[in-house]
């Protein structure tokens, strides 16, 4: 079965860099996976922030990127501010309606 | 804009059977693939499976299949997660969420938490 591996957390400073990646048990994620990535902070519903591998959703601020490093899926935020502390999650199409999420990485700004 | 409504609150003991709904409102609904995702208290999201409400094609991730039954009736728009004899196990955040065609998860319900514990 599939597993799709996150760090489970990070830490950045605030106005720091961070990029959090998504891997695959066996091979390289690609954009043919189409990887997305989500926000979930306690109590509430996951928002989307990415898609198709680095398509930010509407209202997501550009300090946010998405894109594709090396074998993983990778997100970067850049100038991480205090809200950005959250748990944050990628998805992964496996092919035939079936998706894969991440473990999911929590991540401190402190 | 699509938006999802999800049934409220359950509270069951194990061995009950518990369907939960998502009703969805917007353009042309019926053409949306709906997903079920769970989130368990203390891990991370879960993808469940999808239904597409048009003609009700479902997929099941291997890790639910057998263990609930995801349905839809499009003339009300809704998507349903059913159980026949839940556990304890199944205690958990259910979310609902429609898949555009770019392959993700746009729009997402509420959430309906699930308890069960005798």
């Amino acid at each position: 079965q599939t597993v799709v591996t996150q760090e489970p957390s990070f830490s950045v400073s605030p106005g720091g860099t961070v990029t959090l990646t998504c891997a695959l048990s066996s091979g390289s994620v690609s954009t043919s996976y189409h990887p997305s990535w989500y926000q979930q902070t306690p109590g509430q519903i996951p928002r989307t922030l990415m898609y198709r591998t680095n398509v930010r959703s509407a209202g997501v601020p550009d300090r946010f990127t998405g894109s594709i490093l090396g074998n993983k899926a990778a997100l970067t935020i850049t100038g991480a501010q205090a809200d950005d502390e959250s748990d944050y999650y990628c998805a992964l199409y496996m092919g035939s309606g079936i998706w894969v999420f991440g473990g999911g990485t929590k991540l401190t700004v402190l | 804009e699509v938006q999802l409504v999800q049934s409220g609150t359950e509270v069951k003991k194990p061995g009950d059977s518990l369907k939960i709904s998502c009703q969805g409102s917007g353009d042309s609904f019926t053409n949306h693939w709906i997903a079920w995702v769970r989130r368990m208290p203390g891990k991370g999201l879960e993808w469940m499976g999808i239904i597409y409400l048009r003609d009700s094609d479902t997929r099941y991730s291997p890790s639910f299949q057998g263990q609930v039954t995801i349905s839809a009736d499009k003339s009300i728009s809704s998507a349903y997660l059913q159980w026949n004899s839940l556990k304890a196990s199944d205690s958990a955040m259910y979310y609902c969420a429609t898949k555009t065609p770019g392959e993700y998860f746009q729009h997402w319900g509420q959430g309906t938490l699930v308890s069960v514990s005798s």
